[in-house]
């Protein structure tokens, strides 16, 4: 059975410094992963996705994401936090196997605030 | 920018009444996804449909709950006699599929936000 889990469910950082979410994941199978980022009273964004094509994904706002089998990780980081990433994070994962259907599995979420 | 639309973006009902959302994905997406969402979770897969067939649905799904996609392009989600419990975010979220894809990739909306009182 896959699995996803996240961390922390709660980051502080301050501006400009680094952020790090961490996620793991349990698969039988090379999986499809993703991270989502939701801002207050707002839907899902994906902010990224991994295909098996590079273990480093780059996403937009300046994340990027490094799959790592062996650690079966798939942490999400940025290099300068800005105040307007303070969101709710979703680590995702799906098995390209799963039948028919293409239900995601979800972590239960890392909420990131960005301190002044 | 045409991605995912849903309506009402807020509701607030009475318990016992019903109510529906709508959704509107993206154009040319065959596969349609409902999800609920309470306050500190993450979503969860409630039903999902391939153009206007309904493929799949969640033993969350009561038997209040009913969603349709009757010409393979909007959704709608209809909740009776409202329960204080059914009080979430509600979301839908489309996808473009075909056999031998490896990654499908679901775009989601808004939300709509539902108060049972």
């Amino acid at each position: 059975a896959q699995s996803v889990t996240q961390l922390d469910s709660h980051v502080s950082v301050s501006e400009g410094t680094p952020v790090l979410l961490r996620c793991n994941y349990s698969s039988s199978y090379s999986p499809s992963l993703f991270w989502y980022v939701q801002h207050p009273n707002k839907g899902l964004q994906l902010l990224l996705k991994y295909t098996s094509a590079a273990t480093l994904v780059k996403g937009i706002n300046g994340f990027e994401a490094e799959f790592k089998k062996s650690e079966t990780s798939f942490h999400l980081t940025k290099p300068s936090a800005h105040m307007s990433d303070a969101a709710e994070y979703f680590c995702v994962v799906s098995d390209p196997r799963a039948g028919n259907n293409r239900k995601l599995i979800w972590g239960l979420g890392t909420s990131l605030a960005v301190n002044p | 920018d045409t991605g995912v639309s849903q309506d009402p973006r807020h509701k607030i009902t009475k318990r016992g009444q019903n109510v529906t959302f709508r959704c509107d994905p993206i154009s040319e997406h065959n596969r349609l996804y409902w999800y609920r969402q309470t306050l500190g979770q993450g979503p969860e897969f409630l039903t999902y449909f391939q153009n206007e067939a309904q493929l799949e649905k969640s033993r969350l799904l009561s038997d209040r709950f009913s969603a349709e996609r009757p010409k393979g392009s909007f959704s709608t989600l209809e909740i009776q006699r409202t329960e204080q419990g059914d009080s979430a975010m509600y979301l839908c979220a489309s996808s473009l599929y075909f056999p031998g894809r490896i990654v499908e990739t679901q775009y989601f909306g808004p939300g709509t936000r539902l108060l049972v009182l």
